[in-house]
């Protein structure tokens, strides 16, 4: 089955600095890799997903890079807030299989 | 409330006892997950339905036993746990079987004594 290696799995970074989290997946047949925020004592919510046929992605401060090749993907997070303090999750699926393996996940602190 | 709501939040229950998890969702949503949440280890997958049929049991003990009455109530039915399984509990669902954007609820804290 599908192995989601995630790195680092604490980060610390100044207000306003970018954060960079990265993972690697074993299976090329993943087509589908979605990050999630789980903010404490709260539900994991979905963030920001890229599919196999686009290299990058970007959402206002979030964006995530795929090397299809290299079988990794980064979310990376610029002008970091408070408020982004999580932790975040990386997971890949083969969505014809439906299942969605996640890595171990980074607990990010953003220091006012 | 996102759509998924998980009950109890928290649970604390001893080896030799019987309880129960639930999951509803209102979503349409026709796909539903448990999975398992420890420290410092992913997101567990445990089962999966698809039209209230089990199509993934990952090897998990049978001392976990799921239900599916319908698309949108999931049970995961507990009995004679080790302290191991303490953990949270989150289920999750999405429109349908390999579809993408899964959809948590808040999880159940379990304590196993």
């Amino acid at each position: 089955g599908e192995n989601v290696e995630q790195h680092p799995s604490t980060l610390s970074v100044q207000e306003g600095d970018s954060a960079v989290i990265k993972c690697t997946y074993s299976d090329s047949a993943s087509n589908y890799f979605p990050w999630y925020k789980q903010e404490l004592g709260k539900r994991p919510q979905l963030i920001i997903d890229i599919r196999s046929n686009v290299g990058e992605k970007k959402d206002q401060r979030i964006a995530v890079t795929l090397n299809k090749t290299a079988k990794h993907f980064s979310l990376h997070i610029t002008e970091t807030q408070p408020e982004d303090s999580a932790v975040y999750f990386c997971a890949a699926s083969d969505t014809g299989a439906n299942n969605l393996f996640f890595g171990t996940g980074t607990r990010l602190t953003v220091i006012p | 409330e996102t759509g998924v709501t998980q009950t109890p939040r928290h649970l604390v229950m001893g080896m030799t006892n019987k309880k129960s998890l639930k999951c509803e969702q209102h979503l349409g949503h026709n796909a539903m997950y448990w999975y398992k949440q420890s420290a410092k280890k992913p997101l567990e997958l445990m089962f999966v339905y698809s039209l209230e049929e089990r199509v993934e049991n990952n090897s998990v003990p049978s001392r976990f036993s799921p239900e599916c009455p319908n698309s949108s109530h999931l049970f995961l039915h507990l009995h004679t746990l080790q302290p191991e399984d303490s953990a949270l509990y989150l289920c999750a669902s999405s429109l349908a079987q390999g579809a993408t954007g899964y959809t948590f609820g808040s999880g159940t804290r379990l304590t196993v004594v």
